[in-house]
């Protein structure tokens, strides 16, 4: 079974402050991708990365930083999040099948 | 970018009738088309795809027709249970092979089968 693990789960931060989201994958997939998700605008990609040191814009960046040190991390980072920032993220990793594994989630809340 | 419509956003059938999904997209290139489902507080998972080169598609009681011409694709899904409950979403991509490969999903359908 494919394994993308994020952390952390659920998180609350204060406006302004910085958020890493972090995700894990053992598939040993080339592509990673951070997608939001938001009722009523379904998932939506923020970056993408295909290699280690190495990462693209999606169709949401603005507000978003990512990290891809190695094959199996890849992170998203909010450096001054806001009110605006409140969704579910999700990592997935991708096989050569192009079939998304999703991780858990991570809730976050920005109050 | 593409861009993919998808209607509608909240269905609901009786159990053991059919629901259908259906997906528009912009970008004639695109050749690949996945269904996901999405169980609530679960995250999404691949059900069935389509690539450009079929017309039809069927696994168990999903069913997928893609419309190249129209830019249109469809999941069909027959005998609903009530386990069919969950949001789906449709999406489509290009992949031509090379390194600059995204998916792009619809906004999602809340499907409620009631008994």
């Amino acid at each position: 079974e494919a394994a993308v693990t994020q952390s952390p789960r659920s998180k609350v931060a204060v406006t302004g402050g910085k958020v890493t989201l972090s995700c894990h994958q053992t598939n040993n997939h080339d592509y990673m991708y951070w997608y939001r998700q938001d009722t009523g605008h379904g998932l939506r990609l923020i970056h993408y990365s295909y290699v280690a040191d190495s990462t693209e814009k999606g169709d949401i960046p603005d507000g978003y930083k990512a990290s891809r040190p190695s094959q199996e991390n890849f992170s998203l980072i909010l450096e001054l999040a806001s009110l605006s920032q409140t969704a579910v993220y999700f990592c997935a990793s991708r096989n050569s099948g192009n079939t998304l594994y999703f991780g858990e989630g991570s809730r976050l809340i920005v109050v | 970018g593409e861009q993919v419509e998808q209607l509608p956003s909240i269905l609901r059938v009786q159990e053991g009738s059919s629901a259908s999904i259906n997906c528009s997209y912009e970008d004639s290139a695109s050749n690949y088309f996945p269904w996901y489902k999405q169980e609530p507080g679960e995250n999404p998972k691949l059900i069935i795809d389509i690539r450009s080169n079929m017309e039809r598609k069927q696994i168990q009681e999903l069913i997928v027709l893609l419309d190249k011409k129209a830019k249109r694709f469809s999941l069909h899904i027959t005998d609903t249970q009530p386990g069919d409950s969950a949001m789906y979403f449709c999406a489509a991509s290009f992949d031509s092979g090379g390194s600059n490969y995204k998916l792009t999903f619809g906004k999602g359908t809340l499907l409620t089968v009631t008994p």
